[in-house]
């Protein structure tokens, strides 16, 4: 079965420091990757999205993910986070055909930026 | 303003009682589905809808109702429900089923 594997469920950070975020999927085909953030309650958002092409995509908010093939990766990264960054963002992936259109995510991580 | 709205936003009730969610979309998308959101599980779907009078089950459909009558609505039933489906449950809907999902902003339902 597809499943979308996030690396750390809690990442504490301080202001102006660097962020990554890890996102594995474990389908081999082709397939569409998302990023998806949920500020304190309210719903998701959109970050950023791989369909094809250049594998570097940037989003809203200064975020970025790189796509590696080869790894099975779509990692989020921001070179700077600010207090405001604080939510749970959540990977997710979308493979062809064969798995039913359907959608799967990851468990999520939740972010906290200290001010 | 495009949108994906749910009603009610939050639901208590008690073990059996017959209750619906509603979703509607004003974007026109074909593709809709249902999610429930628990800590630590992430986002798991429940049903969707690829148009009009078509549904299947997600991952985890036990429990549930789907119908989509017609294209803007999709509304999610829960024919007797219990304590293991509280929940926050969202609708999404997309124009394909392999683009970006919109989403509503949530139902908590608490089931005594």
């Amino acid at each position: 079965a597809q499943s979308v594997s996030q690396h750390n469920h809690h990442v504490i950070l301080s202001e102006a420091a660097s962020l990554e975020l890890g996102c594995n999927y474990s389908y081999g085909g082709t397939v569409n990757l998302f990023w998806y953030v949920q500020y304190p309650g309210q719903h998701l958002q959109l970050l950023l999205k791989y369909f094809s092409g250049d594998p570097l995509v940037k989003g809203i908010k200064g975020f970025e993910a790189e796509f590696i093939k080869s790894k099975f990766s779509f990692n989020l990264r921001k070179p700077s986070v600010q207090w405001s960054d604080t939510a749970e963002y959540f990977c997710a992936v979308n493979a062809h055909e064969e798995y039913g259109n359907k959608l799967v995510f990851g468990a999520g991580t939740i972010l906290r930026v200290k001010s | 303003e495009a949108q994906v709205t749910q009603n009610p936003r939050y639901l208590i009730t008690v073990t059996g009682k017959k209750l619906t969610v509603t979703c509607s979309q004003n974007m026109n998308h074909e593709y809709m589905s249902w999610y429930r959101q628990d800590p630590g599980l992430g986002l798991r779907q429940i049903y969707y809808s690829m148009n009009v009078e078509v549904t299947d089950k997600g991952d985890v459909p036990e429990g549930y109702k789907v119908s989509r009558k017609e294209k803007r609505n999709f509304p999610l039933i829960l024919e007797s429900p219990s304590p293991n489906q509280t929940s926050l449950y969202f609708c999404a809907s997309s124009p394909r089923k392999t683009s970006e999902q919109y989403f509503g902003p949530g139902t908590r339902l608490t089931v005594t």
